[in-house]
């Protein structure tokens, strides 16, 4: 079976600070890494993903990731949080059956304060 | 070009009623899955579409949840008789086959009275 746990429900960064979303995963297989943010209203947009390869990863907006598998985790960060970065993000992962489907951690909700 | 299209964007309902939530993907997306979005439970995988077929319906409630998928592209929930823990978003996301990248529809927000 597959679990992500997401450390933090809610995250709270100055404009300007380094942001870090944490994420730690449980996978009997090679696992594949998402990180997707929601905005109000809207659905899910993929910010960037880990398959195989480069451990770390870079995504939109200035995000990127790394994986580390030893110590199970793929923690999200920007070094300059903006105000329009607001938002709930979620960690996923797949990769336990050939379906794709993603098993999604809690979120996290990540205020920008000014 | 077009995303993944959700229909309706709300939807309320009375106890009891049938309702069917439409999925239209991105065009060539084989690979189609169902999500839900509540608050106590977080977001769940509910049935998975590699074109008309659905090998992983383990995520399906119970069987009042029910979905189909038509000429590889549009599917359609459905959830006969309605009970108010159904409420909650139902996001539809589609993939290219072989892309393990998901893009998302904006949702149907479900409220059951």
């Amino acid at each position: 079976a597959q679990s992500v746990t997401q450390l933090g429900s809610h995250v709270s960064v100055s404009e300007g600070a380094l942001v870090l979303l944490r994420c730690n995963y449980s996978s009997s297989v090679p696992p594949y890494l998402f990180w997707y943010v929601q905005y109000p209203n809207q659905g899910l947009q993929l910010l960037l993903k880990y398959t195989t390869g480069a451990t770390l990863v870079k995504g939109i907006n200035g995000f990127e990731a790394e994986f580390k598998k030893s110590e199970t985790s793929f923690h999200l960060t920007k070094p300059s949080a903006h105000m329009s970065d607001a938002a709930e993000y979620f960690c996923a992962v797949s990769g336990s059956s050939n379906t794709g489907k993603l098993i999604f951690g809690q979120g996290t909700t990540l205020q920008v304060k000014p | 070009g077009a995303g993944v299209s959700q229909s309706p964007s709300n939807k309320v309902t009375e106890k009891g009623k049938d309702v069917e939530l439409r999925c239209d993907p991105i065009s060539g997306h084989t690979a189609l899955y169902w999500y839900r979005q509540s608050l106590g439970q977080g977001l769940e995988f509910l049935i998975y579409f590699q074109g008309n077929s659905a090998p992983d319906k383990s995520g399906l409630p119970s069987d009042r949840f029910s979905a189909e998928r038509t000429g590889g592209s549009v599917s359609t929930l459905t959830i006969q008789r309605t009970q108010q823990e159904d409420s909650a978003v139902y996001l539809c996301a589609s993939s290219l086959k072989g892309d393990v990248a998901q893009h998302f529809g904006d949702g149907t927000r479900l409220s059951i009275l």
